[in-house]
């Protein structure tokens, strides 16, 4: 009854290979979101969803391209790895963007 | 554009002694503050929002406008409040999204 999951939760992979993250949730929220956290422990959005569609999207290369098939999920691919996507990302979700926003368990990104 | 900012990064405290983590911002408008905790190998989680006015585990947090501050107190800290505390806020607006602060990392010592 996990609300918000992704898979995998470890990812190792090397650079210049394309990866995908995915996450789910099953609280019937309409928002999505992305977050980046380095190795000092800052979190930073990438991106957020509403009903599949992009709200925001932050300065991330073009090698991050999120993917929304339905309200309940939202994906992150990522192509051409560098050393500096090593880091942990974080798939949360909200009833909109003024509330309360769930996060999920993570995802540890090491590229070697 | 909105900036949070927490000035500690590391809170080393006793057991039993107070605590109290700073939180400043920035932002034209008005803001929802929220502080955000995570555990060792835990997920982030809510742990109060400044229109609730809870206590939630013992922590308050006022929000201050005239000092754009939104800081997190603990009369006694406990052990299981060592982690890793985040201030967070949202503007009032469309489009509005959730920026955080650095973080506090907090240890409470036996």
């Amino acid at each position: 009854d996990t609300a918000v999951s992704q898979t995998p939760k470890y990812l190792v992979t090397q650079m210049g290979n394309d990866k995908s993250i995915k996450c789910e949730q099953n609280l019937g929220h309409d928002t999505m979101y992305w977050y980046k956290q380095d190795s000092k422990k800052f979190l930073k959005i990438m991106f957020s969803y509403n009903n599949k569609e992009l709200i925001i999207n932050e300065t991330v290369p073009n090698r991050f391209s999120p993917k929304s098939p339905d309200k309940a999920h939202l994906n992150l691919h990522i192509n051409s790895l560098e050393l500096g996507d090593s880091a942990v990302y974080f798939c949360a979700s909200s009833p909109d963007s003024n509330n309360e926003q769930f996060f999920g368990p993570g995802t540890r990104l090491t590229v070697l | 554009a909105q900036r949070v900012t927490q000035p500690e990064k590391l809170l080393s405290v006793f057991k039993g002694a107070p605590v109290e983590l700073k939180c400043n911002y920035s932002y034209s408008g008005s803001p929802e503050l929220f502080w955000y905790v995570q555990y060792s190998r835990q997920r982030l989680q809510l742990l109060l929002r400044h229109i609730s006015r809870e206590s939630i585990k013992g922590f308050t947090a006022d929000l201050n406008k005239g000092e754009t501050s939104f800081h997190l107190k603990k009369p006694f800290a406990q052990e299981e409040d060592s982690a890793m505390y985040y201030c967070a806020l949202i503007p009032r607006t469309a489009g509005n999204k959730l920026t955080f602060g650095g973080g506090t990392r907090v240890l409470v010592k036996p």
